[in-house]
């Protein structure tokens, strides 16, 4: 099976500008978890998808936003970019959620915001 | 505050040794999870363990859990170079049905010597 891609890895933005990254589950895998990444907060969580719909929510401000779509695959949507938004997000998909079952990651999309 | 805390924060060993890491906690959790990270790439699960459970094994890992002390470790025998890594400790807390929450430590840094 293929792994979890995400897309694109590599973004630069500029302040209060939005962006949208995308993330493709590995096949099967209902569940859609999305993490940010700094070096000062390390890994924190943002959201979970499943069967389309929200199901857990991190501590963010409502600029960061996701959907999923009927095959899985999600999107997570950040607007009115901040400096402090520049990190490597990772997405994670797995059968039925983190309760369940281990995640796997994708490679991460790093976004720097200038 | 992060609810995994991993101990120590670094470690450096000569290939062939043994580490081991530590992961403390504060609340009661479903699972446990530990987590690889090779330089800033995605993360790749190691190990998941349940609350009923004490211990498990995955070849060269040995993961304990002790809920009466709110702690788990992580220990990799015979180390080599290609351990060289970040390892994380995560918490799932149940929230109720199959919503929960999954908190990372910091992650501790191995450095394994040739």
């Amino acid at each position: 099976k293929a792994g979890v891609t995400q897309t694109p890895r590599y973004l630069i933005k500029t302040r209060g500008q939005q962006v949208t990254l995308s993330c493709s589950p590995i096949s099967g895998h209902r569940s859609v978890s999305w993490y940010q990444q700094t070096p000062g907060q390390g890994l924190q969580f943002l959201f979970e998808y499943f069967s389309e719909t929200q199901r857990n929510k991190g501590n963010f401000p409502g600029r960061f936003s996701g959907r999923q779509f009927s095959n899985s695959r999600s999107e997570m949507n950040v607007s009115t970019l901040e400096l402090g938004d520049s990190a490597l997000y990772l997405c994670a998909s797995s059968p039925d959620g983190m309760y369940y079952n281990e995640q796997f990651f994708g490679p991460g999309t790093r976004l720097t915001v200038l | 505050s992060q609810q995994g805390e991993e101990d120590p924060q670094a470690l450096s060993i000569q290939e062939g040794e043994n580490a081991t890491m530590n992961c403390s906690y504060k609340t009661s959790i479903n699972n446990l999870q530990w987590y690889r990270q090779n330089s800033g790439r995605g993360l790749v699960h190691l190990i998941l363990i349940r609350s009923n459970e004490r211990e498990k094994h995955s070849g060269r890992l040995r993961v304990t859990l002790d809920t009466s002390k709110k702690s788990s470790s992580l220990l990799i025998t015979a180390s080599r170079a290609a351990d060289t890594a970040s390892y994380f400790c995560a918490t799932v807390l149940e929230l109720g049905g199959a919503n929960s929450k999954l908190t990372f430590g910091k992650g501790i840094t191995l450095s394994v010597r040739p």
